[in-house]
Parts: C-alpha cells; sequence; structure tokens
C-alpha cells in the first residue's frame, strides 16, 4: 500500500558539518509534509513543515526539499550539533485529511 | 500555554488488566489523534476524534481497545484485557480544525505488559 519511507535507518554526523535526512512518499494526493524531531522518552517535535505548492522552505538552520516530481522530501540541518541526536521522521498528510502518516523513522548520531 | 498533556507517563499492567490512558489537548485545539509506537519503529495511528465523535478508527484493533473525547474532559484511550503485544507507547497529538495542520505531540505513555 502507499506510504511514507525513509531511505536511510540511521546516519552518524561530525559536530559542525551538515546533515541531510531523505524521504521518499508513495501517495501522490500528499500535499502537507512535516518533519518531526524525536529524542529519547519524548513526543515527537515539530521541525518545519512544506506544501506541495512550493519546493523549498527554510527555517533556522534547517532547510526542507520537496520533490514532487520523484516524491522526494529531505531535511537539511545546517552545523550540526549533539543536540541535533535523536530520531526524525517525515509525515504527510493527503488533502484534506487530518491525520498524518509517518516513516519508519532515521537515527541520526551527531560524534564530538 | 501548556502542551498537550499524558498521564500517566508509564504504566504497568498485568495481562488481562484494563488500561486506561489520558490526553488533554492543547487549549484551542478540537482534534485528538492516538498514535502507537512500537521500539525502534515509526507511530502508526489509530483513531482520530473530535468532541464527542469519532471521525477516523481505521487504525484501531477491532477488539479490545476503544477512545473517547468527551464534552468535558481528556480524551482516554482504553484496552481492555491487555496482552503483551500491547507493550508499546502510545503517542496522543491534538490540532486545530483545519486541515493541513502539525499535529502538536504529547510525551506519551509507556506501558507495560507483564
Amino acid at each position: 500500500g502507499e506510504s511514507v519511507g525513509l531511505h536511510l535507518p540511521t546516519l552518524s554526523v561530525q559536530e559542525g558539518d551538515n546533515s541531510i535526512i531523505n524521504c521518499a512518499y508513495s501517495n501522490s494526493a500528499s500535499d502537507y509534509f512535516i518533519w518531526y524531531k524525536q529524542e529519547s522518552g519524548k513526543g515527537p517535535q515539530f521541525i518545519i513543515d512544506i506544501r506541495s505548492n512550493m519546493d523549498k522552505r527554510q527555517g533556522q538552520r534547517v532547510t526542507v526539499l520537496l520533490n514532487k516530481t520523484v516524491k522526494h522530501l529531505s531535511l537539511q540541518i545546517a552545523a550540526t550539533q549533539p543536540g541535533d541526536s535523536a530520531v526524525y521522521f517525515c509525515a504527510e498528510n493527503p488533502l484534506g485529511d487530518y491525520k498524518l502518516s509517518f516513516g519508519a523513522g532515521t537515527t541520526v548520531t551527531v560524534r564530538a | 500555554n501548556a502542551g498537550v498533556m499524558q498521564n500517566p507517563r508509564h504504566l504497568v499492567r498485568r495481562r488481562g488488566q484494563e488500561a486506561r490512558l489520558r490526553c488533554s489537548p492543547m487549549k484551542g485545539h478540537s482534534h485528538v489523534y492516538w498514535y502507537r509506537q512500537l521500539p525502534e519503529e515509526g507511530l502508526k495511528f489509530m483513531v482520530y476524534l473530535q468532541k464527542e465523535n469519532i471521525i477516523d478508527e481505521s487504525g484501531m484493533p477491532k477488539e479490545r481497545f476503544s477512545a473517547e473525547f468527551p464534552k468535558e474532559g481528556p480524551s482516554i484511550l482504553r484496552i481492555q484485557q491487555v496482552v503483551r503485544g500491547d507493550s508499546a507507547a502510545y503517542f496522543c497529538a491534538s490540532s486545530p480544525p483545519v486541515a493541513g495542520s502539525p499535529l502538536h505531540f504529547g510525551n506519551g505513555t509507556r506501558l507495560t505488559v507483564t
């Protein structure tokens, strides 16, 4: 069935480097996408979102890119810090729906 | 403005007992969602509710699980006759009544069935 998924389950990054986390989605009806960060023992925390009428959106140290042609979403984290170590999930929301569908998550580990 | 509040944070139940998980949404949010997360996995949608109504329960197991969001008070996820396979983290989220809004999550209830 259609689902949101991630390319890589783990990512190890040197502190100060940039991180790129990828996500593939297959539901062509999705028009809203969100990246969440989940730290150990906590709930998912909203990072950034993007709608299907955009291909790029920037926040503080984070950028989300959306390629609708290949149904690909990515999250870029600039100057990765130890506090960025967490599991990152992409989630999608089909047009007119309220609930989100989540991918399996990528674990990011920042090396000092 | 308080975030989504869930309690208890940890819940231990013996097989066959009932588990009740509570969720108070953010102020101004009328939509509540319940998700389940197994260790090392993503979040699986269970149910979506508005006040006094279940809107989408397509992710809920057909038996033993129920959810409500009464006019007054928190949303409740109820699991009857728990089994070991019910052990998981259960997250509640809320959103305003606007499609295409981010969901705001609580810190979850970790249910352990012994």
